[in-house]
């Protein structure tokens, strides 16, 4: 069966630091692979999706980057983390978007 | 824009109740629509998925779509405790992307 591996599961980190979140998908041959936010109290924005390996699409200009370096993995990255960074990170994944995602356990990422 | 909209409620049911949650979209070439459930500080699970206009029925779920008047609703009937979550809205736009209404708080009173 197919299983969402995300980590780490919260996180605390002052402004200015860097951020790497990694997200890996067992069971499944090249999926879709998306970075969504949650802000608290607020909805899922889309961050980044992938449809294969190096292949990124950005849908909001920020300060964050993402990179595939393998079929099944997928980095969510900052250079310099701001106070307005800090969220819910949720990892998604799917073969047929038409079914629905299913997300990984997410990481608490605030920014101090 | 394209915008998912949610009553953010909390909508206060009692045990054993319907709950009616409702979403609107404002695009109309929109092909696939979910409801997800989202308990606090979890991540969100996928509960229904509803591609063409009428109802869809499983289990105590029943989602309802209408895509002349661009609304998508989900029914949950002999609502329990267990049931108080957090209810998302998302919309397939683009066969690789959803969008996501800010939710809906259910809270289930025993």
């Amino acid at each position: 069966s197919q299983t969402i591996h995300q980590w780490p599961a919260t996180l605390v980190q002052p402004v200015g630091s860097p951020l790497s979140l990694e997200c890996t998908v067992e069971g499944t041959s090249n999926p879709n692979l998306y970075w969504y936010r949650q802000a608290a109290g607020r909805g899922l924005q889309l961050l980044f999706y992938s449809v294969g390996i190096g292949q990124i699409s950005s849908e909001v200009p920020q300060n964050l980057s993402a990179s595939r370096p393998q079929d099944r993995q997928f980095i969510l990255s900052s250079k310099k983390l701001l106070l307005s960074d800090s969220g819910f990170y949720l990892c998604a994944w799917s073969t047929n978007p038409g079914d629905g995602y299913t997300f990984g356990s997410g990481t608490r990422l605030t920014v101090v | 824009q394209k915008e998912v909209e949610q009553n953010s409620g909390p909508l206060s049911v009692p045990e054993g109740a319907i709950a009616s949650l409702n979403c609107t979209y404002s695009d109309r070439v929109s092909q696939s629509f979910f409801w997800y459930r989202q308990y606090s500080g979890k991540s969100p699970e996928l509960i229904m998925s509803i591609y063409s206009n009428g109802d869809k029925e499983d289990g105590r779920f029943t989602a309802q779509l209408n895509k002349a008047s661009q609304y998508v609703s989900l029914l949950i009937r002999d609502s329990q405790p267990s049931d108080s979550a957090t209810y998302l809205c998302a919309v397939n736009w683009d066969f690789n992307k959803f969008y996501f209404g800010s939710g809906t708080k259910l809270n289930v009173k025993p």
